[in-house]
């Protein structure tokens, strides 16, 4: 299946420090979708876009449709310990039932 | 949101037997339920998707007499793993979407070893 080219790959981050990752496709996607995933579990959803420049925002974390509704963007903002985990951007295409998954990225919060 | 549960978190078989794994949703109706399958730090990759009612649809290069899916009622889902190898063994997640709906809830995930 197709999948999506996500970076960075790995963050090693200080506590406090912001933090940003991209998604990009080939394809254009009519929903975006943010997960993160701790070790031995499923992926958790943190935020949906369903518009082309859509910009939502939960808590500390914001994320972006992209305007050529290839690619998004989620930032996090005064990152914590409980932060660290990884992070997957996930597209659905028009007419579309399931989901593509980026390559993850690998964050770790230094304290 | 929506509750979808799996089960076994995790189980260990022998080469050459059959392992099955549930995904139920909790407090939804379920038309439709994926099974992914995730290998040590990689991404989740789609096996197949399953309508209630109907026959799985399996993606490129997943052999469908090799890995069962059933989605016999709105509420559960499995997926058997027929004689199975130690290159099956990986991280098994279901997510199960309701009708109308446009997002899909994942399970916890089942580690599946293969010995």
């Amino acid at each position: 299946g197709q999948q999506l080219n996500q970076s960075p790959q790995s963050m090693f981050i200080q506590e406090g420090e912001d933090v940003s990752m991209n998604c990009t496709s080939s394809s254009i996607f009519n929903t975006w979708l943010w997960y993160k995933q701790d070790p031995g579990e499923g992926p958790v959803l943190l935020i949906a876009l369903y518009k082309a420049g859509e910009l939502t925002s939960n808590g500390r974390l914001t994320a972006q449709f992209g305007i050529t509704r290839k690619d998004s963007f989620l930032n996090i903002s005064a990152s914590i310990p409980s932060d660290v985990g990884i992070y997957f951007c996930a597209g659905q295409e028009t007419g579309a039932n399931n989901l593509f998954f980026g390559t993850g990225t690998r964050l770790t919060v230094i304290p | 949101g929506a509750v979808v549960s799996q089960h076994p978190s995790w189980v260990i078989c022998k080469s050459g037997t059959s392992v099955k794994i549930e995904c139920r949703s909790l407090d939804f109706q379920a038309t439709t339920m994926f099974w992914y399958r995730q290998f040590p730090k990689q991404s989740l990759m789609l096996m197949a998707t399953s309508n209630e009612g109907s026959k799985a649809t399996y993606e490129q290069g997943v052999e469908k007499d090799k890995f069962l899916i059933n989605h016999a009622s709105l509420t559960l889902s499995t997926l058997t793993v027929t004689s199975a190898h130690p290159e099956d063994s990986s991280f098994y997640i279901c997510s199960a979407r309701g009708g109308g709906g446009t997002q899909a809830f994942f399970g916890q995930g089942t580690r599946l070893t293969v010995v």
